[in-house]
């Protein structure tokens, strides 16, 4: 158990709808970081927030957008689905702004399914 | 950008045979790498890291060199298991901050290890 806890574990929804992933990092862990993992395009970089802020970005659609509450959780939201929008969502965390030197721990992901 | 190379599986190996992932990467400055394994049903799980050149991680009998003359961080082990059977992704940190703290990773590699 990585300490990384992401709900729900799957979700079912239909092309246009909106849904809300959600991420609990591990205790004291401060930066919470989303990736998208699909078949086609591997595991994906999507957004970083740290201590609640955004502090990187990556290839995120502005359909989908983030964000980082006091209690350090983060919620991915994605809107106007599309079939291409399954894929398996993973957040992780880490204690500090950066990961060179420290190791990011890694939910169990959330898996959509757009149908 | 930065880009990890890393070959397709899947790679089908019997139990106790020498296991090697070829992983090579593109990237400015001076990265960290890192190997994650992904079990099924599981997030990922950090393997190994080596943060400078020359430097070599190991852990559970697998080994990676950071190799800087070859942009290479070849994953090795000398003894497969059957519950070594998982996907293996190779990924670099930038070393510039600014760049952002995120993970680059590599598509995975299959590995199935057969009793």
């Amino acid at each position: 158990d990585s300490g990384v806890t992401q709900t729900p574990k799957h979700l079912i929804t239909a092309t246009g709808q909106r849904v809300t992933l959600r991420c609990s990092p591990r205790s004291g862990d401060l930066s919470v970081y989303w990736y998208q993992q699909s078949l086609d395009q591997g595991l994906q970089f999507l957004i970083q927030y740290y201590n609640g802020e955004e502090r990187a970005k990556g290839n995120i659609l502005e359909r989908f957008s983030a964000q980082q509450f006091p209690d350090l959780h983060s919620e991915l939201n994605l809107s106007s689905l599309e079939l291409g929008d399954s894929a398996l969502y993973f957040c992780a965390s880490s204690p500090s702004g950066g990961i060179r030197n420290t190791e990011a721990f890694f939910g169990q992901g959330t898996r959509l399914t757009v149908v | 950008g930065n880009s990890v190379t890393q070959m397709e599986g899947p790679v089908t190996l019997s139990e106790e045979a020498f296991l090697t992932i070829n992983c090579t990467y593109t990237a400015t400055g001076y990265p960290s790498l890192f190997w994650y394994v992904q079990y099924p049903g599981e997030g990922l799980q950090l393997l190994l890291k080596a943060t400078k050149a020359d430097d070599k991680g190991s852990n559970k009998g697998f080994e990676a060199t950071y190799r800087k003359e070859t942009t290479s961080f070849h994953l090795e082990k000398g003894s497969v298991q059957v519950s070594d059977s998982a996907v293996y992704f190779c990924a670099l940190s930038d070393s510039f901050a600014a760049a952002g703290n995120k993970l680059t990773f590599g598509g995975g590699t299959r590995v199935l290890v057969k009793p």
